[in-house]
């Protein structure tokens, strides 16, 4: 069982609708929750940090969480082309190693 | 802003050299880790780095790989004797604390000819 999965995709949006990216994790241990965007030959860039079950939201952007179901989503409200990229989902626990595991990620593709 | 900084950008070696990556984390941050992606594949953990050792390292991270904070501000990774597998983006980390996010720099893009 890989450790976070995500959905590859490509997943193709119209411009100026909702996004909905979609991750799940095998470690129930994992305490903080990240999603990463990844342009081509660019390197991670935060965009969300979700701790606790339920929403949070910053800008566009809103992260949801579930640890119950290790579950965890991004939704992209009023897409635009530049958020065409890769989004990578990635967990860590709390603890002395506190790596932060990512997923393969989910291709974001908006058509105008 | 604040950021992490990595040099070189790109290094091309020949097989079997040794190559140094270079990296600035942010500077109150105490924690800092390589990850490496090979082109089309995902983002790999390799080690992390905590209170000057090592707190954890990958099976990549094997005898070949090591790591250093020779002072300090810069946190380096080397590769002894590099192979063509290694060729790849590598991507150094830093964060602040245990439930803090981790900021990336841009990446040295190793090629092992």
């Amino acid at each position: 069982q890989k450790e976070v999965e995500q959905n590859s995709g490509p997943l193709s949006v119209p411009e100026g609708a909702i996004a909905s990216l979609n991750c799940t994790y095998s470690d129930r241990g994992s305490q903080s929750f990240f999603w990463y965007r990844q342009y081509s030959g660019k390197s991670p860039e935060l965009i969300m940090s979700i701790y606790s079950n339920g929403d949070k939201e910053d800008g566009r952007f809103t992260a949801q969480l579930n640890k119950a179901s290790q579950y965890v989503s991004l939704l992209i409200r009023d897409s635009q082309p530049s958020d065409s990229a890769t989004y990578l989902c990635a967990v860590s626990r709390y603890s002395s190693a506190s790596k932060i595991i990512f997923g393969s990620g989910t291709r974001l593709s908006i058509r105008p | 802003e604040p950021e992490v900084t990595q040099t070189p950008s790109h290094q091309v070696t020949q097989m079997g050299q040794e190559v140094i990556l270079r990296c600035v984390p942010i500077s109150n941050h105490l924690y800092f880790y390589w990850y490496r992606q090979i082109l089309g594949q995902k983002v790999e953990f390799l080690v992390s780095f905590y209170n000057n050792e090592i707190s954890e390292k990958s099976e990549i991270f094997d005898d070949q790989f090591s790591v250093e904070r020779p002072d300090g501000s810069n946190f380096t990774l080397k590769i002894r004797s590099t192979k063509l597998e290694d060729s790849a983006m590598y991507f150094c980390a830093s964060r602040k604390g245990l439930n803090s996010e981790a900021f990336f720099g841009k990446g040295t893009r190793l090629t092992v000819v």
